[in-house]
């Protein structure tokens, strides 16, 4: 049973591009967390998402947006990219109503 | 608002001897509480949770977290270090209901394990 899956592992971006980054979770859950964790600090939440809507998020700006689709899985977008945007970018998995989250290896993010 | 204190940014121990991490919280209601290990450039691993029950918690790897609601606290704790238990350590405290689980992390804990 594979656990949360993220790609890419690595991305490297300019400032001003924009990036995608995918989540698989794990198996029969349903519900979809991002989390961003600079260097040196703790995760931050960006946002949840449960039955393809956003349910939750935190204090991010527009620029953060997400999706999920059908089958659960989810992608964090992120446009006009800062170099205050790198980071590692954890994404989290669990059952709606659940009070557990397993979390992915996540995608380390180097805007330079 | 939820939050997490994690006044220990960096700790040094020697092989074999115990460990103790503070954690302190704030939330309005009894939360969940977390223990999370993350090592160099990996993601989150869960050592242990609370959510009601025993305030006594007992996780994977040897560890254990005792639920203290007077202080607001929900330190880790291990009788005997391991070298390779060296890796950064989150607190985290998140919504005792059901749904939403925005999760808040506390800045973590660095240990260092001495031969």
């Amino acid at each position: 049973d594979a656990g949360v899956t993220q790609s890419p592992t690595h991305l490297i971006k300019t400032r001003g591009q924009q990036v995608t980054l995918r989540c698989s979770p794990k198996s029969g859950h349903d519900t979809v967390s991002w989390y961003q964790q600079a260097l040196g600090q703790g995760p931050q939440f960006i946002f949840q998402y449960y039955e393809e809507e956003e349910r939750q998020r935190g204090n991010f700006p527009d620029r953060f947006s997400g999706h999920q689709f059908p089958n659960y899985s989810s992608e964090l977008n992120v446009n006009a990219l800062l170099l205050g945007d790198s980071a590692l970018y954890l994404c989290a998995s669990s059952l709606w109503g659940g009070n557990e989250q397993f979390f992915g290896p996540g995608t380390r993010l180097t805007v330079l | 608002a939820q939050s997490v204190t994690q006044p220990d940014i960096h700790i040094t121990v020697s092989e074999g001897a115990s460990l103790e991490l503070r954690c302190n919280y704030s939330y309005g209601a009894t939360p969940y509480l977390f223990w999370y290990v993350q090592s160099p450039g990996q993601g989150l691993q869960l050592l242990l949770k609370y959510f009601s029950g025993d305030t006594l918690v007992q996780g994977i790897k040897g560890f254990e977290a005792e639920f203290k609601r007077s202080q607001s606290s929900f330190n880790l704790r291990k009788p005997s270090v391991h070298w390779s238990d060296a890796a950064e350590y989150f607190c985290a405290v998140g919504p005792n209901s059901g749904g939403y689980q925005k999760v808040t992390f506390g800045t973590g804990t660095k240990l260092q394990v001495i031969p």
